[in-house]
């Protein structure tokens, strides 16, 4: 069964411009999350779709958005981008998203914003 | 809220000799604890969990965790450390809030070392 798949691999982008990163899920699975890894911050929690439906949202400001797909597939959007955004972005999916299903990570999107 | 700490930065060990990853938790309700291993420039790679039963749990390339529930540790451990195992490993707790949901808290990770 093939892995958790994000792309593009490696972005580059300007202060202001905005991005849109793709995630698709291990087949089955209905829960999609997403987290940003930084040097400062480490792993940190983005939000969470299940069921085309946004489940659950961390603490970060509005310009982080995201959405899931019929087929469970996700995106997410960054807008008005900031230097600070420059991060590995992480896309993890669940069968169902409970206290105990495991997440499995895809390889990351490498952002870096100049 | 839950958190995790991982006390250690960095662990050296020598090839062959017993290694251990020390992660502590602090949550409200019983916790759902995981560990991940993650290799330069990948995403993180799942080794464990404990969500109930025994508190040994085993896991992938032979890394196992013992959960201790009253010292509200969960250290990772190997009897025998390869060089291979040289990477970044994060210990981390579900979230126990209302509502689901699937977000893990992580500790800020601690570099493995294996030397020959």
């Amino acid at each position: 069964k093939a892995g958790v798949t994000q792309t593009p691999r490696y972005l580059i982008k300007t202060r202001g411009q905005q991005v849109t990163l793709s995630c698709s899920p291990i087949s089955g699975h209905r829960s999609v999350s997403w987290y940003q890894q930084t040097p400062g911050q480490g792993l940190q929690f983005l939000f969470e779709y299940f069921s085309e439906t946004q489940r659950n949202k961390g603490n970060f400001p509005g310009r982080f958005s995201g959405r899931q797909f019929s087929n469970s597939r996700s995106e997410m959007n960054v807008s008005t981008l900031e230097l600070g955004d420059s991060a590995l972005y992480l896309c993890a999916s669940s069968l169902e998203g409970s206290r105990g299903d495991t997440q499995y990570f895809g390889p990351g999107t490498r952002l870096t914003v100049l | 809220a839950q958190s995790v700490a991982q006390p250690e930065d960095q662990v050296n060990v020598a090839e062959g000799n017993p290694l251990t990853v020390k992660c502590t938790y602090s949550v409200s309700g019983n916790p759902y604890l995981f560990w991940y291993v993650q290799y330069p420039n990948r995403g993180l790679q799942f080794l464990l969990k404990y969500i109930t039963g025994d508190n040994l749990v085993k896991g992938s390339y032979g890394f196992e965790a013992e959960f201790n529930k009253s010292q509200t540790s969960f250290h990772l451990k190997k009897p025998s450390a390869l060089v291979s195992d040289s990477a970044l490993y994060f210990c981390a707790v579900r979230d126990t809030g209302t509502g689901g949901g699937n977000k893990l808290t992580f500790g800020t990770g601690t570099q493995l070392k294996v030397e020959l």
